[in-house]
């Protein structure tokens, strides 16, 4: 069966400082690969998403860049955070086809301070 | 305008009663995804449908194409289906990368 990780669940960093977010899939080969984030009491917002090894595509221009180096590991990243980067963030895959079901991780809690 | 729209968006229901959440969209469609997320963050899909009806348990959901309408229906509610209820489109012709649509949500509360 398909599983998806995403860790870390809560994370506090202060302003400034570096950020890796991980996701892993499991059980599937050649995954679509979202990143969303949640800000509080808004909808989701897609970030960047990845339809192959090493390709990946931006949404909104931000502080965060992300990364597929195999085919089931996508990372979030971020050289030097700000306050307006807190939020929720969550992992996503997807099959090719376009009526594919999205199956999300358990998020990420990130407070920059 | 948002090409996803959700009402209500919030909803406080007495536990048993019969619950509607509604989803209307304004573009071509592939698709139609109805996502539950439980207070902790994390998110479930419950439907994926393009056409006619669902059920699963105590959840119900349908579409109109014609309309670009869909509900979601939950029977003999309760408390555990406290949660915030997503709507969300895969487009037609289908975007680069199948991204999905997103609504506000509906915050869903049900007392006991």
């Amino acid at each position: 069966s398909q599983t998806i990780h995403q860790w870390p669940a809560t994370l506090v960093q202060p302003v400034g400082s570096p950020l890796s977010l991980e996701c892993t899939v499991e059980g599937t080969s050649n995954p679509n690969l979202y990143w969303y984030r949640q800000a509080a009491g808004r909808g989701l917002q897609l970030l960047f998403y990845s339809v192959g090894i090493g390709q990946i595509s931006s949404e909104v221009p931000q502080n965060l860049s992300a990364s597929r180096p195999q085919d089931r590991q996508f990372i979030l990243s971020s050289k030097k955070l700000l306050l307006s980067d807190s939020g929720f963030y969550l992992c996503a895959w997807g099959g090719p086809s376009y009526n594919s079901p999205l199956h999300f991780g358990n998020g990420t809690r990130l407070t920059v301070t | 305008k948002n090409e996803v729209e959700q009402s209500p968006q919030n909803l406080t229901a007495q536990e048993g009663e019969f619950i509607t959440i509604n989803c209307s969209y304004s573009v071509g469609i592939s698709a139609l995804h109805w996502l539950q997320q439980h207070p902790g963050g994390g998110i479930v899909s419950l439907f994926m449908l393009s056409s006619g009806k669902k059920k699963h348990g105590r959840l119900i959901a349908t579409i109109n194409i014609q309309e670009k309408h869909s509900s979601l229906h939950i029977t003999a509610s309760h408390p555990r289906d406290s949660a915030v209820y997503i709507c969300a489109v895969s487009l037609h012709p289908p975007e680069y990368g199948n991204k999905l649509v997103f609504g506000a949500g509906t915050i869903l509360r049900v007392k006991s």
